[in-house]
């Protein structure tokens, strides 16, 4: 596609329900990140995919987040029992597998936990 | 450990005055450096990039930033801001293949 794309653009779930959230990255890049952008705060990174290998899980808070990616193309990130410090903008980014190339953000997604 | 430390939170110019917004990193060895805005709702967009070579790099929209090696700085300049620059700017170090990011600095422009 043209850009990245993310769905949904907010999404409002109640404490304890789980979430999906959803990226479609640039065709051909193979690489992929998710990271989380909370009120007045940077971006913390989550969870980085480049191309077959396996993720880098490390930035993931809690074993409550996760993410797959399907087909080395779109990616889901999954909050299981989401807490109210769950509620952020999460932005996924691709770029091509050489670091010297920049990343590519999606509008990202507005996550509310009511 | 990569790091990067953006030191204002909120920067005020009047419009047509000239801005700094300054970015520390910390990186063991050449740093791959980034900057990047984020209008409100939108994504993040990339103004400009170092990798090597000529120490000041100009990017988009006017901006222009200069990587300082010694002093381990990549502030960001713009000569004359517009009403439109006011956002939120993210400085990024890479060397890594994951990016690290500042915690950003939000510009308010007074007409």
């Amino acid at each position: 596609g043209a850009g990245v794309s993310q769905s949904p653009s907010n999404k409002v779930t109640e404490k304890g329900k789980d979430v999906e959230l959803r990226c479609d990255p640039i065709s051909g890049h193979t690489a992929l990140y998710w990271y989380r952008q909370s009120l007045g705060q940077g971006l913390e990174f989550l969870i980085y995919f480049q191309g077959n290998s396996a993720p880098d899980k490390s930035g993931l808070p809690s074993d409550r987040f996760s993410a797959e990616r399907t087909g080395g193309s779109v990616s889901t990130l999954t909050i299981q029992r989401t807490q109210q410090e769950d509620s952020a903008v999460y932005l996924c980014a691709s770029s091509q597998a050489d670091r010297n190339t920049e990343a590519f953000f999606g509008q990202g997604t507005r996550l509310t936990v009511v | 450990a990569q790091s990067v430390t953006q030191p204002d939170i909120h920067i005020t110019v009047s419009e047509g005055a000239s801005l700094e917004l300054r970015c520390n990193y910390s990186y063991g060895a050449t740093p791959y450096l980034f900057w990047y805005v984020q209008s409100p709702g939108q994504g993040l967009q990339l103004l400009l990039k170092y990798f090597s070579g000529d120490t000041l790099v100009q990017g988009i929209k006017g901006f222009e930033a200069e990587f300082k090696r010694s002093q381990s700085s990549f502030n960001l300049r713009k000569p004359s801001v517009h009403w439109s620059d006011a956002a939120e700017y993210f400085c990024a170090v890479g060397g890594s293949y994951i990016p690290t990011f500042g915690r950003g600095t939000s510009l308010i422009v007074h007409p």
